[in-house]
């Protein structure tokens, strides 16, 4: 079965660094989406992607984020300068359909960004 | 804004037991709502997606049910096991945009 897929696992970073984090979504899939989770916090959305520009975006998703698609199978998200509070499991998603469908969402394993 | 609670946080049940897990959610203006499950340290895996209009969806010994006008679905998983064991996300879709709200989870435990 298709999946969603994240690189790197786990990424380290020091405090006022750029990272970048890497996800590959399913193939046929035309929407994508990061979300996070900060440890024992709930899952929360950040943005979500459509046509190579944003649909949508959280408070969380201030001026230091950014998401690009800078092929046709890479989804990427960068942390232009990165704090403490950075520090969280990162997710992407997709999903196949557009606003409307019940398509579900479908996530990756994540990326695990501890920031020092 | 959406705030979605689940109930309990966590549940111990020997094998065999079946599991009842709760979720609520205050605006019952939704979409859809999706089941998962997360196992420690890893991505979330999609159970089942019910939509607004269904009362419930069912894949194997999974069972969700959804009453959208009280905002209460229910994950109900038949005769468990250890590989069970896991926490169960659930997540509504509001009807005007992308993003999920998420509860908090219920972490499973099915002792052998």
């Amino acid at each position: 079965e298709p999946e969603v897929t994240q690189t790197p696992s786990h990424q380290v970073t020091q405090m006022g660094q750029e990272v970048i984090l890497r996800c590959v979504p399913i193939s046929n899939h035309l929407y994508f989406y990061w979300y996070r989770q900060i440890l024992g916090q709930k899952v929360e959305f950040l943005v979500s992607f459509y046509n190579n520009e944003i649909s949508e975006k959280s408070e969380i998703f201030d001026d230091q984020f950014s998401v690009e698609r800078p092929d046709g199978s890479n989804f990427t998200l960068k942390i232009r300068s990165t704090k403490l509070e950075d520090s969280a499991m990162y997710f992407c998603a997709s999903s196949t359909t557009f606003v409307g469908s019940n398509s579900p969402l479908h996530f990756g394993n994540g990326t695990r960004l501890t920031v020092t | 804004k959406q705030e979605v609670t689940q109930i309990p946080a966590a549940l111990s049940v020997p094998e065999g037991e079946n599991l009842v897990l709760n979720c609520s959610f205050t605006d019952s203006a939704i979409y859809n709502l999706q089941w998962f499950r997360q196992d420690p340290g890893k991505g979330l895996t999609s159970l089942l997606l019910i939509q607004s209009s269904q009362r419930e969806q069912t894949s194997g010994r999974l069972n969700a049910s959804l009453d959208k006008s009280s905002g209460r679905s229910t994950l109900y998983i038949a005769a468990s096991q250890p590989g069970d064991s896991a926490t169960y996300l659930c997540a509504v879709r509001p009807s005007n945009d992308y993003k999920l709200s998420f509860g908090a989870g219920t972490t499973v435990t099915v002792r052998a």
